[in-house]
């Protein structure tokens, strides 16, 4: 069945880079987009970026200077970097499968990142 | 970019109640609108995709209806476990989530 799993460091510092890997199972990334989209307690549910089954990507504008998304698909990994953090970053993170004209129907558990010294 | 009001922010209702939620965008979004059910502690889970459809293994007390800039999530008789907050996403213009309705019991 569709799995999917974030793992992320929990604490990150101001100023710092976070990188949260998303594992999936159940399916091929070559087949599906994926989403990473966060959920913050200033912002609600926000929407992040994407990689295509192809491998090319696409960010929301108001990340775009600070986001990469990849991934390595012999290992059905998705990667998520985001530098420059800041307090208002914290929030839960979830990596979703879904993408151009299909919805978001399976998502992570989330990651729980704090941004604090 | 597309803006996504929902309404009520919070709503309280008895068990069997018809419950009707509200989800209108700054424009036209091509009936691309899809609704999530988030619980406590858990990840949004899809309900409905472009506008009216069931997803797999959702309840049929759950529709969805509208069409280009208003949208509704309609549960026909409110169980227990339908406690949650439900978000609105739009999929016509890049992504946009509404800020959520948290439904509660009365």
């Amino acid at each position: 069945q569709v799995q999917l799993k974030e793992t992320g460091p929990g604490l990150v510092q101001p100023t710092q880079t976070l990188s949260i890997t998303c594992t999936v199972s159940g399916f091929s990334l070559t087949s599906y987009y994926m989403q990473w989209v966060r959920q913050t307690p200033g912002k609600g549910l926000e929407w992040m970026g994407f990689i295509r089954s192809g491998g090319s990507t696409e960010y929301n504008s108001e990340f775009k200077s600070r986001l990469s998304i990849s991934r390595d698909t012999s290992k059905n990994q998705v990667f998520l970097k985001m530098n420059s953090l800041k307090t208002e970053d914290t929030g839960v993170y979830y990596c979703a499968r879904g993408g151009l004209w299909a919805p978001f129907a399976y998502w992570g558990q989330g990651t729980l990142v704090t941004v604090s010294s | 970019d597309i803006q996504m009001t929902q309404s009520p922010s919070f709503l309280s209702a008895s068990v069997g109640e018809r419950v009707t939620l509200s989800c209108r965008a700054s424009q036209n979004i091509n009936k691309y609108l899809d609704w999530y059910q988030q619980k406590l502690g858990e990840a949004p889970k899809l309900l409905i995709y472009n506008t009216n459809n069931l997803h797999t293994g959702i309840p049929s007390r759950f529709s969805g209806s509208g069409s280009g800039t208003d949208y509704t999530l309609t549960i026909s008789s409110l169980q227990p476990e339908d406690v949650a907050t439900y978000f609105c996403l739009q999929r016509n213009s890049w992504y946009t989530f509404g800020a959520g309705t948290k439904l509660e019991l009365k």
